[in-house]
């Protein structure tokens, strides 16, 4: 079946940094590939998509491309801010039309 | 505006009670999602519906039941059979199948936190 393994955290960085958290996957067929972001004690909130390969999704100063050939989804920020301290959370959506497998989440935390 | 809403956002569940948690949306929405998140850990979808009147267990289903009489709403009810109840509970909503795999991007509610007394 499908699934996602991104990198544990926390994942502890100074403001402007530079950010990295790594996801791949497991899939059959063509998925589409998210990632959302918590903010203590909120939902998700969608922070950006790419729907086939190579394509590169952006939101925000993130962007991560889907790679086919290394099934990764990368997340990246050249320059974090403490407001960008959450958790985030790399999803995949298969053939089927709605249901999404999400990875276990990596904390971030941006120090001052 | 339009969202999804989620309550209560804290909600205490006895020994042995049923609860309900409420999940309404306004974005005029087919389909609806139910997850669970426990610390530490990815979200497992419990329940998801398709359409109104229609409904499908997810992959953690056992202890939970839910409803969908109406296009904006679905309930999610803790049973007294779900001995491990405490989570943070997630409303989602998409437009639905026949929108295609690409615009059915899940937007989520601000959760409800159910904690056992």
């Amino acid at each position: 079946g499908n699934s996602v393994t991104q990198m544990e955290g926390p994942v502890t960085l100074s403001e402007e940094a530079f950010l990295t958290i790594n996801c791949t996957y497991t899939a059959t067929g063509y998925p589409s590939l998210f990632w959302y972001v918590q903010y203590p004690g909120e939902g998700l909130q969608l922070l950006l998509k790419a729907t086939k390969a190579d394509d590169k999704g952006s939101n925000k100063g993130f962007e991560a491309t889907y790679r086919k050939e290394t099934t990764s989804f990368h997340l990246e920020k050249g320059s974090v801010q403490v407001s960008d301290s959450a958790v985030y959370f790399c999803a995949l959506k298969g053939d089927s039309w709605g249901k999404l497998q999400f990875g276990a989440g990596t904390q971030v935390v941006v120090t001052p | 505006d339009g969202g999804i809403t989620q309550s209560p956002k804290y909600l205490f569940r006895k020994e042995g009670q049923n609860v309900t948690l409420s999940c309404e949306q306004n974005l005029n929405h087919d389909a609806m999602y139910w997850y669970r998140q426990d610390p530490g850990q990815g979200l497992r979808l419990i329940y998801y519906s398709q359409i109104v009147n229609d409904f499908q267990k997810g992959d953690i289903a056992e202890g939970y039941s839910v409803s969908r009489e109406k296009k904006e709403s679905f309930p999610l009810t803790v049973t007294s059979a779900q001995k491990n109840p405490t989570a943070f509970y997630l409303c989602a909503s998409s437009l639905g199948q026949l929108f295609g795999s690409a615009k059915n991007i899940q937007y989520f509610g601000a959760g409800t936190r159910l904690s056992v007394l």
